[in-house]
């Protein structure tokens, strides 16, 4: 089984419309969790951490369900510039720098 | 400005040969990675630094090899053992505090043919 895992996509919506997608990890004693963003050819960037209680940035919304070891992002009110590949990233253990990433959820916002 | 510069950004070699692909950063983090991505998939740790003159294999070592003599520099070696070189390279850091959230440099593409 893979340590974090993502839905590929495509996600197709239409500007303004509302789209969501999980990602589930393996492990159950993993300790942050991370959303970030991948343009095209870019390096990927952070878009934002993730905590237990839930957190907003802006249109933005994470979730984390530790019971069910999956995180969610929901992005509100679409923009053309939000297509792009969402990757979820997790740190597996507490004595542990590394993070695994998952293989990124597509997300293509049309006018 | 902080953050992580990655040279050069397009890289071609012939095969059989070895080729250094340069990480600098200036955010005073000690945790330094090198990743490798393919086209549609995942990121793959290749070695990852967390303090000077130290290193660790990441999941993909073979084929590569690394030093770690300065804190803000961390350059990777693609050999000529490494039998799929051609890849994106990716370059991160990250505090060893907190979270240890990441933050990359812009990339190397490398071209091996």
């Amino acid at each position: 089984r893979k340590e974090v895992e993502q839905d590929p996509g495509p996600f197709n919506v239409p500007e303004g419309a509302t789209v969501a997608f999980n990602c589930t990890y393996s492990n159950s004693a993993s300790q942050s969790f991370f959303w970030y963003r991948q343009d095209c050819r870019k390096e990927p960037k952070l878009l934002m951490s993730v905590y237990s209680s839930g957190n907003e940035d802006g249109r933005f919304t994470a979730q984390l369900n530790r019971a069910s070891q999956y995180i969610s992002l929901l992005i509100r009110d679409s923009k053309l510039s939000d297509s792009a590949t969402y990757l979820c990233v997790v740190n597996m253990a507490v004595s542990d720098y590394k993070l695994s990433f998952g293989a990124g959820t597509t997300v293509t916002v049309r006018a | 400005d902080g953050g992580i510069t990655q040279s050069p950004k397009y890289l071609f070699r012939k095969e059989g040969q070895n080729v250094t692909l340069s990480c600098e950063q200036n955010l005073n983090h000690d945790a330094m990675y090198w990743y490798r991505q393919d086209p549609g998939q995942g990121l793959r740790l290749i070695y990852y630094s967390q303090i000077v003159n130290d290193f660790q294999k990441g999941d993909i070592a073979e084929g590569y090899s690394v030093s770690r003599e300065k804190k803000e520099s961390f350059p990777l070696t693609v050999t000529s053992a490494q039998k799929n070189p051609t890849a994106f390279y990716l370059c991160a850091s990250s505090m060893t505090t907190g979270d240890h959230e990441q933050y990359f440099g812009p990339g190397t593409r490398l071209t091996v043919t």
